[in-house]
């Protein structure tokens, strides 16, 4: 099993539209999570952290269930420049090391 | 804002050679960390560094080696460039516990 694991879609979605994605990690002892948007091509940049009590960015909603471990990102009001793959970060505690998924790509389609 | 920037954004190398790829952070941050990506298997750890001279493997360092002299710097050295190093090696720094922040990148092929 992963040690994070997402659905790579792609999920396509016509714009306005709310769109949810989930992810799931293997470690009860991780202390860190964060969700980043990739885009074609470029480096991996930070969306958002991902706080106990859920934390909210605009039109970008995430949560953090730690009893079923799992993360999830909502987006409302999808816009065609949300076109990207979203990954999923996870940082157990003790460790330095960042674990990665391979990401859930989106497609807002006009 | 945080500035990590990569010595080259594309580089084509030969079987055999020796390469650096280096790294810079601007933000006085102590971890660093170098990456390849490739399609279908997300970011794969290849060293990383907490300090000045320290350094951990991440889950592939095989056929790499690091260096950081200076906290601001983190090289990324292929020993004997072959073509299964043929990725995109991107670089990232961050403060202790907190999120990352990642270089433009550097495409790599080897032929």
């Amino acid at each position: 099993r992963k040690e994070v694991e997402q659905d790579p879609g792609p999920f396509n979605v016509p714009e306005g539209a709310t769109v949810a994605f989930n992810c799931t990690y293997s470690n009860s002892a991780s202390q860190s999570f964060f969700w980043y948007r990739q885009d074609c091509r470029k480096e991996p940049k930070l969306l958002m952290s991902v706080y106990s009590s859920g934390n909210e960015d605009g039109r970008f909603t995430a949560q953090l269930n730690r009893a079923s471990q799992y993360i999830s990102l909502l987006i409302r009001d999808s816009k065609l420049s949300d076109s990207a793959t979203y990954l999923c970060v996870v940082k157990p505690s003790g460790t330095y090391k960042y674990i990665f998924g391979t990401g859930t790509r989106l497609k807002v389609l006009a | 804002d945080v500035k990590v920037t990569q010595s080259s954004r594309y580089l084509v190398k030969r079987t055999g050679e020796k390469v650096f790829l280096e790294c810079v952070q601007d933000m006085d941050h102590e971890n660093m960390f170098w990456y390849r990506q490739d399609p279908g298997l997300g970011l794969r750890l290849i060293y990383f560094s907490y300090d000045v001279k320290m350094k951990e493997k991440g889950d592939i360092p095989e056929g790499y080696s690091v260096s950081r002299e200076k906290k601001e710097r983190f090289s990324l050295i292929l020993e004997s460039a072959s073509t299964n190093q043929t990725s995109m090696y991107l670089c990232a720094s961050s403060p202790d516990r907190f999120e990352q922040y990642f270089g433009p990148g550097t495409r790599l092929t080897v032929t």
